[in-house]
């Protein structure tokens, strides 16, 4: 079964700094990789998805992650963090097939002035 | 801008009371989810349809959870009874699943329920 951990529940970085927030997946298979965004008091955003296209992926919002199979991770980085960055992020894996995703823990991203 | 709506966002309710939760998918999504969000478990899934049939209601617990879709506008989540353990954050989502495809899942506001 596929499986996600975050390394880290809380992040803190200055603004300006980079940011980098961790995921490992663990898939029998060659998996479907997401990060999704949660600001308070909202629903989860997508902001990029691997497909199995190219491993370096650009989502919104400034972010990109890299997908690098020889160490099962799917890793978010962002160069210059901004305030607008504090939320909560999640990520999230997927086989090919019909089942739901499955979501890490989340990490909590404060910026900080 | 198509959006998953939730409503109600926000339900304080007594212990032993029903609770009724709706969600109206994107228009033309196949797929519709149920997730509970707490501090303590994270983002778990507790039932998901597809083409209005239930496909998998395992994370949820049977004796008082019940999920429907009694049409494919409308997906309802009831509580009966409620007890405070309860209390979260529920999340909708849909997404549009295609043969191949790799299943985004696009999410409602989510609603907040208090039991007391």
């Amino acid at each position: 079964a596929q499986s996600v951990t975050q390394l880290g529940s809380h992040v803190s970085v200055s603004e300006g700094a980079l940011v980098l927030l961790r995921c490992n997946y663990s898939s029998s298979v060659p998996p479907y990789l997401f990060w999704y965004v949660q600001y308070p008091n909202q629903g989860l955003q997508l902001l990029l998805k691997y497909t199995s296209a190219a491993t370096l992926v650009k989502g919104i919002n400034g972010f990109e992650a890299e997908f690098k199979k020889s160490e099962t991770s799917f890793h978010l980085t962002k160069p210059s963090a901004h305030m607008s960055d504090a939320a909560e992020y999640f990520c999230a894996v997927r086989v090919k097939g019909n089942t739901p995703l499955v979501f890490g823990k989340g990490t909590r991203l404060s910026v900080i002035a | 801008d198509a959006r998953v709506t939730q409503t109600p966002r926000h339900k304080v309710t007594e212990m032993g009371q029903e609770v009724t939760m709706r969600c109206q998918p994107i228009l033309g999504h196949n797929t519709v989810f149920w997730y509970r969000q707490t501090m303590m478990q994270g983002l778990e899934l507790l039932a998901y349809f597809r083409n209005r049939a239930p496909l998998d209601d395992s994370g949820m617990p049977k004796d008082r959870f019940s999920a429907e879709m009694p049409d494919a506008t409308l997906a309802t989540l009831k509580i009966q009874p409620s007890e405070p353990r309860d209390s979260a954050v529920y999340f909708c989502a849909s997404g549009l699943v295609l043969a191949g495809s790799y299943n985004e899942q696009f999410f409602g506001p989510g609603t907040r329920l208090t039991v007391l």
